[in-house]
């Protein structure tokens, strides 16, 4: 069964960064694009950002660009969301999510994490 | 970027209703638009991927239409789990978007 585990998830200073963790289970890890989405209190999905299996292609929202930096290790079944310069828009439940192909163009996202709670305040 | 909308925002329905609802890109997507189910506090599920290929384990009450930049996700015969969340997502490109929702309420 696969499953995703997020860490990482805090209160944090505006301004400030932090580094989300998504462990998977249960998959050829390196077999699949992995993406972040995000969802903001009482709020719809946003994607964030996707990387592609082998970790050499990452893609991201215009909201974070610049801002965030997806990577992942595929020997420890991992993907991070690596999160700087932190606004209050930026406060939100992080859900990790596996796609359905090595590449993120044209997946759909069938498996969740549980969420990771991000909360930007002074 | 792709901008997604969907409609109607709520929806008010009984046990046994079936139910329609709407998506719509702001450009051509091809079948590249999969459906997501998401209750309170929970992760979402997704239902229906390239459009109308149901996924494994979702009833099969749950089905979806569409190409290019109209798609609906129907459910035939509203069951009391299905009181939810839906969220059409396109995967056409590299840069991703999700409709807004679409809240499925008792009526």
């Amino acid at each position: 069964e696969v499953q995703l585990v997020e860490s990482g998830g805090a209160l944090v200073h505006p301004g400030g960064s932090l580094r989300l963790s998504c462990t998977a289970s249960g998959l050829t890890f390196s077999s699949y694009a992995m993406t972040w989405v995000r969802q903001a209190p009482g709020k719809g999905l946003e994607w964030v950002s996707g990387i592609s299996g082998n970790g050499g292609s990452t893609y991201y929202a215009d909201s974070v660009k610049g801002r965030f930096i997806i990577s992942r290790d595929n020997p420890k079944s991992t993907v991070f969301l690596q999160m700087n310069s932190l606004s209050a828009e930026d406060t939100a439940v992080y859900y990790c999510a596996k796609c359905t192909k090595v590449i993120t163009n044209t997946a759909s996202f069938d498996y969740w994490g549980q969420g990771a709670l991000v909360t930007v305040s002074s | 970027d792709i901008q997604m909308t969907q409609s109607p925002s709520t929806l008010s329905a009984s046990v046994g209703d079936r139910v329609t609802i709407t998506c719509r890109a702001s450009q051509s997507i091809s079948t590249w638009l999969a459906w997501y189910q998401q209750k309170p506090g929970k992760a979402p599920k997704l239902l229906i991927y390239q459009a109308s290929i149901l996924e494994s384990g979702v009833p099969s009450r749950f089905s979806g239409s569409g190409s290019g930049t109209e798609f609906i996700l129907t459910i035939s015969t509203l069951q009391p789990d299905d009181f939810a969340t839906y969220y059409c997502h396109q995967c056409s490109g590299f840069s991703q978007t999700f409709g807004p929702g679409t809240r499925v309420e008792m009526k």
